[in-house]
């Protein structure tokens, strides 16, 4: 079983739309998680960074933490073409710790 | 800020020949840079985690006599291909934490495609 799992799709929205996207992990000890975007062909670009449970909001981005349920989202307000990408989740157990990859889920917004 | 770079963006190259995959921090010191790769529609797997100065610490499953890294500066990595064969076909990304940061703060490279025909 890999530490974290994400659904791969494709998830097709309409421009305008919320984005919804999720992971769940099974390691307790992970406290930091973060949210990558990766177009076509490029190396994952950092969206969002979170250290433990709660929310933060960047712009059109929300990212939550819950870690009694280890459960992780990104919503992406008002989405845009331009957000179609591949978004990766991400998580960790400390500062120095490795990285611990979701598949990826991959996001289409239709004009 | 915080931009990685990687050469070459691609290459093609014939089965049992080595590779060079460059990566560099531009505008930062990297104590620590990291190598992965990425096969179509899966994630990024580590493969390796370089610190400058000393040796490569590999990931379970991963060849270092194959893949051999080389972090000779606090701005460049190197990952070589040795004797390369088609199943090393795959995206290879680098990536980048900032000198005293943590290692949860890594810039990715743009990634270098790999064919091995």
């Amino acid at each position: 079983q890999k530490e974290v799992e994400q659904d791969p799709g494709p998830l097709s929205v309409p421009e305008g739309a919320i984005v919804s996207l999720n992971c769940t992990y099974s390691n307790s000890a992970f406290q930091y998680f973060m949210w990558y975007r990766q177009y076509s062909r490029k190396g994952p670009e950092l969206l969002m960074y979170t250290y433990s449970s709660g929310n933060k909001e960047d712009g059109r981005f929300t990212a939550q933490v819950d870690k009694s349920s280890k459960y992780i989202s990104l919503f992406i307000r008002d989405s845009q073409p331009s957000d179609s990408a591949t978004y990766l989740c991400a998580a960790t157990t400390d500062s120095w710790g490795k990285l611990q990859f979701g598949a990826g889920t991959q996001v289409v917004v239709t004009p | 800020g915080a931009v990685v770079s990687q050469h070459p963006s691609w290459v093609i190259c014939k089965s049992g020949t080595s590779v060079k995959i460059e990566c560099r921090s531009l505008d930062f010191q990297a104590t620590t840079m990291f190598w992965y790769r990425q096969f179509p529609k899966q994630s990024l797997m580590l493969m390796a985690t370089s610190n400058e100065g000393s040796k490569a610490t590999y990931e379970q499953g991963v060849e270092k006599d194959k893949f051999l890294i080389n972090h000779a500066s606090l701005t460049l990595s190197t990952l070589t291909v040795t004797s390369a064969h088609p199943e090393d076909s795959s995206f290879y990304i680098c990536s980048a934490s900032p000198r005293d940061r943590g290692n949860n703060e890594q810039f990715f490279g743009p990634g270098t495609r790999l064919t091995v025909l």
